[in-house]
């Protein structure tokens, strides 16, 4: 499966945008990015998911580069709410869409 | 999106006994569904698969017969933690999704906090 590295933490001021990078180098053609954030003592809150195509919903945007060896996933107005511990997770396509979580970056958002 | 509701919240019992947590889809038919385990400042670690009908897959490591699995129906599967010591304490979440593939959304519970004492 392919491994992602992310930076252990990251401090965003509010009301700034905060862009998280990951690093995807061994991802497969059909393998998707997902990305995920847990705020603490609950469980995982699903963000949003790629393929190659740049994505955006009402929570973040996924910049994936044309390579596909990294993305970032951009919170564009970080808020307090916004501190928590986000996993970029590469997906397989033949493993029963199993998620194996990384360690992830702890964010914190200060006022 | 999808909501999973996951039951109880938090749960203490005395060493020996079994615990069973309940997991739901509340809003969809989820075929699939999955059960972690998270330790104190560790992340999430994948425990089974369960497939709706069917034995569920146990990651390496993880003991079948002390964590039975029971996904019954399409919106509820079932963890027991058999004869539960000390070590079992720890964050139980669960997770479901439609379909097997990986373009399929995961959604999770709030998590299960389970105390052994």
């Amino acid at each position: 499966d392919a491994k992602t590295t992310q930076p252990p933490s990251m401090d965003c001021a509010e009301g700034r945008a905060a862009n998280l990078p990951c690093n995807h180098s061994t991802i497969s053609g059909n393998e998707y990015v997902y990305w995920y954030r847990q705020i603490h003592s609950q469980g995982p809150q699903y963000i949003i998911h790629g393929l190659k195509n740049n994505e955006t919903n009402e929570m973040a945007s996924l910049i994936i580069t044309e390579d596909r060896k990294s993305s970032t996933l951009i919170l564009p107005h970080a808020t307090l709410r916004d501190t928590a511990v986000y996993y970029c997770i590469v997906r397989p396509t033949d493993s029963w869409g199993k998620l194996q979580f990384g360690a992830g970056t702890q964010v914190v958002v200060t006022p | 999106g999808a909501v999973v509701s996951q039951h109880p919240s938090w749960v203490i019992c005395k060493s020996g006994t079994s615990v069973k947590i309940e997991c739901r889809s509340l809003d969809f038919q989820a075929t699939t569904m999955f059960w972690y385990r998270q330790f104190p400042k560790q992340s999430l670690m994948l425990m089974a698969t369960s497939n709706e009908g069917s034995k569920a897959t146990y990651e390496q490591g993880v003991e079948k017969d002390k964590f039975l699995i029971n996904h019954a129906s399409l919106t509820l599967s079932t963890l027991t933690v058999t004869s539960a010591h000390p070590e079992d304490s720890s964050f139980y979440i669960c997770s479901a999704q439609t379909g097997t593939f990986a373009k399929n959304i995961q959604y999770f519970g709030a998590g299960t906090r389970l105390s052994v004492l």
